[in-house]
């Protein structure tokens, strides 16, 4: 089993959805919880950070922490074409960015 | 642009070869931090530096090694190239050594072995 898990999709959903993405993980101990955005031939850009469990919105970005059910979310709302990339969930045990484990991410396609 | 940049953007080269890859980190960060993206493996760590110093490794092989100038650039150099090394390598930096609150990537060399 691996420590990070994602669907890899393609999910593709039309203009002005809610997308929800998910990631589970295994390590119990995870605390630190990211998502991140990567457009086709870019670097990965990122989203949202969360600390413990709970829910943080920013935007049409809505990112839920689960941590009783190793289960990770991330809602986009009104979904815009712009929203199409790849969306990687990462997490750590530390705030050390060298321990930061990543999914191998879901590619979304929001179509007009 | 996202600030940190990497060169050159591709790279094809052959089996047994060395190539260097450059990042140049985001104005005011210390720390560089190199990863490797193939399709089966995700975003893997490699390395980490922090004003010069090596802080942490990850999965970086001995063929690989990176090094961090006094202007805080950073190269990564891939030798004895496999056909395995094609992948994309990605630096980010940030300006803790830490990563606090996430960090941010370039936009990536994809290396090609032929």
């Amino acid at each position: 089993q691996k420590e990070v898990e994602q669907d890899p999709g393609p999910l593709s959903v039309p203009e002005g959805a809610i997308v929800s993405l998910n990631c589970t993980y295994s390590n119990s101990a995870f605390q630190y919880f990211m998502w991140y955005r990567q457009y086709s031939r870019k670097g990965p850009e990122l989203l949202m950070y969360t600390y413990s469990s709970g829910n943080k919105e920013d935007g049409r970005f809505t990112a839920q922490v689960d941590k009783s059910s190793k289960y990770i979310s991330l809602f986009i709302r009104d979904s815009q074409p712009s929203d199409s990339a790849t969306y990687l969930c990462a997490m750590s045990l530390d705030n050390y960015g060298q321990n930061f484990v990543f999914g191998p991410g879901t590619r979304l396609s929001v179509l007009p | 642009d996202s600030g940190v940049t990497q060169t050159p953007k591709h790279l094809i080269t052959a089996t047994g070869q060395r190539v260097t890859l450059r990042c140049s980190p985001r104005s005011g960060d210390l720390s560089v931090y190199w990863y490797q993206q193939s399709l089966d493996q995700g975003l893997q760590f490699l390395i980490q530096y922090y004003n010069g110093e090596e802080r942490a490794k990850g999965n970086i092989l001995e063929r690989f090694s990176a090094q961090q100038f006094p202007d805080l650039h950073s190269e990564l150099n891939l030798s004895s190239l496999e056909l395995g090394d094609s992948a994309l390598y990605f630096c980010a930096s940030s300006v803790t050594e830490t990563g606090t609150s996430g960090y941010t990537f370039g936009s990536g060399t994809r290396l090609t072995v032929v």
